[in-house]
């Protein structure tokens, strides 16, 4: 089975402070997605890297996220000032390739509360 | 736009019960379709995926889904629920490109 590695497992922040997390994706996996889930609601895509490179963000990511995959073996998600709305599971996800058929293999994710 | 939706937010079956869990989805073409499990402080795991060919698709742990394009449906089936499939099931869609859209889950609780 595919293993997504995601840590840390837990993270707690005061409003206004920086969070980060991290993602090592499957090995040979060159999509990498973040998604933010809410109450084990609808997850809500966040942004998109392929070989690397970010091809598709929100908006909020754009505004108030930083994102980089330095290397094919490492992503990271980082907020540079939270707030409230913030708080939430983020996962990450990879795959083979960017679409059709490849299937997305996800992390257990890293639980954010924003107090 | 595609869109999925999943119209039970809650299940509950009985263990033992057979089970059917909804999905409708909106696209005009025929998209590729997934359906994922997520247990308890873990990520999502595949159950089963669909493009073409019989309109059954087998899954793992006994999961069935049935694709019916003229109900632009693809609901998830199981005949004889264990305690252990209590989680929370999302029906997905990739329409072509990379984007998958998730529908919100339903919550399947098994009772004894």
């Amino acid at each position: 089975d595919a293993a997504v590695t995601q840590k840390p497992r837990y993270l707690i922040k005061m409003k206004g402070q920086e969070a980060e997390m991290k993602c090592i994706p499957e090995k040979g996996h060159t999509a990498v997605f973040w998604y933010q889930q809410k109450q084990s609601k609808e997850l809500k895509f966040l942004i998109y890297f392929q070989n690397q490179q970010p091809l598709d963000q929100i908006d909020m990511v754009k505004e108030r996220f930083s994102a980089v995959c330095p290397s094919s073996s490492l992503c990271s998600l980082g907020i540079r000032t939270c707030e409230a709305e913030d708080s939430a599971l983020y996962l990450c996800s990879s795959s083979l390739d960017w679409g059709g058929w490849n299937t997305l293999y996800f992390g257990a994710g890293t639980r954010l509360s924003v107090l | 736009a595609q869109s999925v939706t999943q119209p039970d937010a809650r299940v509950t079956v009985s263990e033992g019960a057979s089970l059917q869990l909804r999905c409708k989805y909106s696209y005009s073409g025929t998209p590729y379709l997934f359906w994922y499990v997520q247990y308890p402080r873990q990520g999502l795991q595949l159950l089963l995926k669909y493009y073409s060919g019989d309109p059954v698709v087998q899954g793992v742990n006994g999961f069935e889904a049935e694709f019916s394009k003229s109900n632009s449906s693809f609901h998830l089936r199981k005949a004889s629920v264990h305690w252990s499939d209590s989680a929370v099931y999302f029906c997905a869609l990739r329409a072509g490109g990379y984007k998958v859209v998730f529908g919100s889950g339903t919550r399947l609780l098994v009772s004894p």
